[in-house]
């Protein structure tokens, strides 16, 4: 199994609503990652998780709280968020980087969040 | 900091042509990764490229990497249609255990 699941595909939520984003992975990765990505620009890392833990945080707002429960699952938890705030957010694991050649990341397929 | 650039940001060719998009990068690295979006779609990987010399190829594409020169290209080669996408490259910021991308490259293929 070489996929990463994410579940919703889309999200609609207002800024007052509490929501959550998941992210499975079956490879057997210890690091796994959140990234934003912006309509035409690239992805931008929010988050790694490596062994469970949390490694970065790239200075993300608190309104977006990450959650690693276990090896297999990531969620990213979203509570009063704002319009700018629409945008794909993207779940990749991987092979954590120390002692391993590749580490390349394996993407899912996204959730496309809009806040009204 | 590590800054990614690539150029072109956009490409526009005809079906049959050859063209190569560079990926430059500021600071040492031993690792790049080639990246493919459709749009409204995920990322799906293309290559990975981790010493200098080192040169991948699928199908029509093959990318390289210099990394005395801190540059990676990606050649495309008799163009198809079906290459249409948003290519990435991604450079590992060592010891970070992060990736920092380019600003990506759109290119159309045109019949």
């Amino acid at each position: 199994d070489t996929e990463v699941t994410q579940t919703p595909k889309h999200l609609v939520m207002g800024m007052t609503n509490k929501k959550s984003l998941k992210c499975e992975q079956h490879m057997g990765h210890r690091a796994m990652y959140w990234y934003k990505q912006k309509a035409k620009k690239p992805p931008e890392l929010m988050f790694v998780y490596s062994y469970e833990k949390l490694s970065i945080n790239e200075s993300v707002p608190s309104r977006f709280s990450p959650e690693c429960p276990n090896s297999s699952l990531l969620n990213l938890h979203l509570h009063a968020l704002q319009p700018e705030d629409s945008a794909l957010y993207l779940c990749a694991s991987s092979q954590p980087r120390q002692g391993v050649a590749s580490a390349k990341q394996f993407f899912g397929p996204g959730t496309r969040l809009t806040v009204l | 900091e590590l800054k990614v650039e690539q150029n072109p940001l956009f490409l526009s060719m005809q079906e049959g042509k050859n063209y190569t998009i560079y990926c430059n990068y500021s600071t040492t690295s031993d690792r790049l990764y080639w990246y493919r979006q459709d749009p409204g779609k995920s990322l799906e990987s293309l290559f990975v490229l981790l010493s200098n010399g080192a040169v991948k190829q699928e199908g029509r594409l093959m990318a390289s990497l210099d990394t005395k020169a801190r540059l990676s290209t990606l050649h495309i080669t008799a163009a198809v249609h079906d290459l249409s996408a948003t290519y990435f490259c991604a450079v590992d910021s060592q010891g970070a255990q992060k990736l920092v991308f380019g600003q990506g490259t759109r290119l159309t293929i045109n019949p």
